[in-house]
């Protein structure tokens, strides 16, 4: 799987948008672009993944670059829950292990 | 409904006692993962279980660790004679897999601490 690159951390103030960047130079084509966070002491979330279309649910949008060599997830209008560890993952689609890299620790302040 | 849920939430036990831990993943995925996290660390993989295929193994740190899943649906997780070092918050995750998508669902973990 190929590997990602996200700043080590970030702030974003209440009710402003977040915009989360993630390098992947090294994607095949064949390869999704997964977002996760982890808030403290709890599992993964998962909030979306996409292939090369911007992506966007209830919870976020993915904007993908047209290369697919870097993307960025947005949280429309952050709240201080929103605080958490968001993990940038590559991988094929299908079966196998998720490989955390460090993330970016988001910041949300009021 | 019902998310992937792991029991016991949290386990203290002696260096050399052996440990199980729980998953019962979402009704109907066919794949399952164990991943564990040590403190200020990420995620790593352990293990992976897809249908009646073989697990992939690939990530277990040593053979005191084992895993096994009954009838595709609960996994337990095995730690044999266990060290201060296996001290983490071990996770499991299910997929739909051939079934449907392969995002994977977390549960909440089990912290296991080794004293």
């Amino acid at each position: 799987d190929a590997k990602t690159t996200q700043p080590p951390s970030m702030d974003c103030a209440e009710g402003r948008a977040a915009n989360l960047p993630c390098n992947h130079s090294t994607i095949s084509g064949n390869e999704y672009v997964y977002w996760y966070r982890q808030i403290h002491s709890q599992g993964p979330q998962y909030i979306i993944h996409g292939l090369k279309n911007n992506e966007t649910n209830e919870m976020a949008s993915l904007i993908i670059t047209e290369d697919r060599k870097s993307s960025t997830l947005i949280l429309p209008h952050a709240t201080l829950r929103d605080t958490a560890v968001y993990y940038c993952i590559v991988r094929v689609t299908y079966g196998n292990k998720l490989v955390f890299g460090a993330g970016t620790i988001l910041r949300v302040k009021s | 409904g019902a998310g992937v849920s792991q029991s016991p939430s949290n386990k203290v036990t002696e260096k050399g006692k052996d440990v199980e831990l729980r998953c019962d993943p979402i009704s109907g995925h066919t794949a399952l993962y164990w991943y564990r996290q040590s403190l200020g660390q990420g995620l790593e993989f352990l293990i992976y279980f897809q249908g009646n295929s073989a697990p992939d193994k690939s990530g277990l740190p040593s053979d005191r660790f084992s895993a096994e899943r009954t009838g595709g649906s609960v996994s337990t997780l095995t730690i044999q004679r266990t060290q201060q070092e296996d001290s983490a918050v071990y996770l499991c995750a299910s997929s739909p897999g051939t079934s449907g998508s392969w995002v994977q669902f977390f549960g909440p973990g089990t912290r296991l601490t080794v004293l």
